[in-house]
């Protein structure tokens, strides 16, 4: 199974401040269409998880623009440009390049 | 927009057999690009990827699961079902639903979850 590890696993931030979230997979994510199947997803407090990024930079539809993915093989990060009080929750990254679909441990974001 | 709502019992004894359902509505089931999964998360922890299946019963399966779980679909009643076998505590969830965009490598819409609890 390919073993994804985030960090941190908690991450306090103050409103209007950027953030970042790592996420290291054990093997390339990048298949051989090109593209890198590592998805992040947000899971607000009593919500089920809902689609942030996928194919490693593509953001959902719905999703603000103050919200980045970037990265390619093993190495990814999510980026919130300016942190809002309606962007806590706990973040996962997950990879879909092959059979069990892994997901990190999760981060959680708290307003500081 | 398609949604998807799981349902099934809340509570299984340890030993039995888990099974639950989803019901897609605004998404056909036939749609070839999806498939139609199943991702559970116990109380206070991750997420845990359990399997996926398509229209025409193509499944992949959590290697660590594989022995228990069977994935099915019912195209007619546009659903797809889960049941996992010899149940214990370990399998306390709330269980959701998901669909799979294969292109996309992506599970874009999730059911709202239940929680499965196994207890005597």
């Amino acid at each position: 199974d390919i073993v994804m590890t985030q960090s941190p696993l908690s991450l306090p931030v103050t409103p209007g401040e950027p953030a970042s979230i790592s996420c290291r997979s054990s093997q390339s994510l990048l298949h051989s269409n090109g593209f890198n199947y590592l998805v992040w997803y947000l899971q607000k407090p009593g919500q089920s998880p809902h689609l942030l990024i996928y194919l490693g930079s593509d953001r959902a539809s719905g999703v603000p623009d103050r919200f980045s993915g970037s990265g390619s093989g093993t190495d990814f990060t999510l980026s919130i440009s300016r942190v809002e009080a309606e962007d806590v929750g706990v973040y996962y990254c997950m990879q879909a390049l092959q059979a069990p679909h892994t997901f990190g441990q999760g981060t959680k974001l708290e307003i500081k | 927009q398609p949604q998807l709502q799981e349902s099934g019992p809340g509570l299984v004894k340890p030993s039995e057999t888990l099974s639950l359902t989803c019901t897609v509505s605004g998404d056909s089931i036939s749609n070839t690009i999806n498939y139609w999964g199943w991702i559970r998360q116990p109380p206070g922890k991750g997420l845990e990827w359990i399997a996926n299946i398509n229209y025409s019963g193509n499944a992949y399966y959590s290697p660590s699961l594989k022995s228990r779980v069977t994935i099915s679909v019912d195209t007619p009643k546009n659903q797809f079902s889960l049941k996992l076998s010899s149940v214990t505590a370990a399998d306390t969830a709330v269980y959701y639903c998901a669909r799979y965009n294969w292109n996309q490598g992506n599970s874009d819409y999730w059911g709202q979850g239940t929680l499965v609890t196994v207890s005597s």
